[in-house]
């Protein structure tokens, strides 16, 4: 079946860039996710990367995408505190419109004073 | 606009014991996904509905978990008779349309002892 791997810690400095780093098996996934999860609060949707993209920009967020290598990336530039959370990785395999997301365990970013 | 909203946010119940989840989706989504988080482990994908009908169920863990959306609106999810393994988050998420962005509620925290 599909299997989504994330390392499970990330600590970096305010002010540095995180990059929090997916694996995934499947190679006819169509959509992959990045979702935040802050403590007590639900999962919060971030943004996401067609298969057929390789970079995706929004403000402080950068998505990579190699899909040779089926490896995902989330860089957040100037890591703020409010960044501190769990960043779990997802991806879909459909048209788009249906099915389950499989998710990672998740990443939780550190953020050091 | 209102989120997703799950009920109730934590829930403590003994070996045996019925317990039935509920969610309301955003108003006007026709996809509805029930996943769930076991300690430790990633969230699965349990179900999906588009409107009232089950599009997908093979994430059920087995009989003792029963799902309903009656009417396309809030869903349900029953469990009985719970057992210590149902212990753990569950997520309901919705969506509508292209490209299906899932919005997740806070989760409810199921708790078997």
């Amino acid at each position: 079946g599909e299997d989504v791997e994330q390392s499970l810690f990330l600590s970096v400095r305010e002010g540095d860039s995180s990059v929090i780093n997916c694996t995934y098996t499947d190679s006819s996934s169509t959509y992959l996710y990045w979702y935040k999860q802050e403590p007590g609060a639900g999962l919060q949707l971030l943004t996401y990367i067609f298969s057929n993209m390789d970079m995706k920009q929004d403000q402080r967020l950068t998505v990579l995408l190699n899909k040779k290598d089926k490896h995902l990336s989330l860089r957040i530039a100037d890591t703020q505190t409010g960044d501190s959370a769990i960043y779990f990785c997802a991806e879909i395999t459909s048209g788009g419109g249906a099915d389950g997301l499989t998710f990672g365990k998740g990443t939780h970013l550190i953020i050091q004073p | 606009e209102a989120g997703v909203t799950q009920f109730p946010s934590h829930s403590v119940i003994e070996k045996g014991q019925t317990v039935t989840l509920r969610c309301d989706p955003i108003s006007g989504h026709d996809n509805l996904y029930w996943y769930r988080r076991v300690m430790g482990k990633e969230i699965k994908f349990l179900l999906h509905f588009v409107k009232e009908s089950k599009q997908d169920e093979s994430g059920m863990p087995n009989n003792r978990f029963l799902a309903e959306r009656t009417g396309g609106t809030y869903s349900t999810l029953k469990v009985q008779p719970a057992e210590l393994e149902d212990s753990g988050v569950y997520f309901c998420a919705s969506s509508q349309g292209f490209p299906n962005e899932q919005f997740f509620g806070p989760g409810t925290r199921l708790t078997v002892l």
